[in-house]
């Protein structure tokens, strides 16, 4: 009964680095999605995927890549690490045509220093 | 696009009282879902309740209802009996209806409730 499972939790990087942020689903969903949320802010769509092979950009897409090669798994990319990319990340899931619920990962809080 | 608004950065209501948080959202569309999340300390995002648009009824889940006026573009959320676990940020948030690039949420900045004993 895991969910939706994003790693890692915390990771603190340096101005300049990479890293990818790892989501995976266990429940079949067809769509999966990336949200950061900033203090004040809400949550701001960075990329979204419809299906396998699939992916689109949403609001705040600029510093990120994403991919999606299977059902289950929606890594995040942040290549070039800056300090405006110090936030909470949030992956989520949901299965079109049902209710309109998605579903949410804990969160991963990311520090560039 | 659709945009959602909360105005109410902040609030807070005693324990066992009643509170009620605002939402409007603006769109041109004919239907969709609204949704309340609730995102205590933990930081996990959690389904509150969902209205449909088409439906004139307003939703209710146990202590928790909803005011959709749909006309107006106005999605509030009644807390009754407010509880010290209701301690948490809430987000108003709107998907249109349809699969496709519809399926997704946008959310309001948010509303931090403060449920004090």
């Amino acid at each position: 009964n895991a969910g939706v499972t994003q790693t890692p939790k915390f990771r603190i990087l340096k101005i300049g680095q990479s890293m990818t942020l790892q989501c995976a689903q266990d429940m079949n969903h067809n769509y999966m999605y990336w949200y950061r949320q900033d203090p004040g802010m809400g949550l701001k769509l960075i990329y979204y995927s419809v299906g396998a092979g699939i992916t689109d950009k949403g609001e705040v897409p600029n510093g990120y890549n994403v991919s999606r090669s299977t059902t289950e798994d929606f890594p995040l990319r942040l290549e070039l690490a800056a300090p405006s990319q110090t936030s909470v990340y949030f992956c989520a899931s949901g299965l079109a045509g049902v209710t309109g619920e998605l579903f949410f990962g804990e969160g991963s809080r990311l520090t560039v220093l | 696009a659709q945009t959602v608004t909360q105005s109410q950065p902040e609030m807070s209501v005693q324990e066992a009282e009643t509170v009620t948080l605002s939402c409007t959202y603006d769109t041109s569309e004919s239907n969709y879902y609204l949704f309340w999340y609730k995102q205590p300390p933990s930081r996990q995002m959690i389904l509150v309740i969902r209205q449909e648009a088409y439906k004139q009824q307003n939703a209710t889940e146990n202590r928790f209802s909803v005011n959709f006026q749909k006309a107006a573009k106005s999605f509030s959320l009644k807390i009754s009996d407010s509880q010290l676990g209701d301690t948490a940020m809430y987000f108003c948030a709107f998907m249109k209806q349809g699969g496709g690039s519809n399926y997704k949420l946008t959310f309001g900045k948010g509303t931090l409730l403060t449920v004090n004993p």
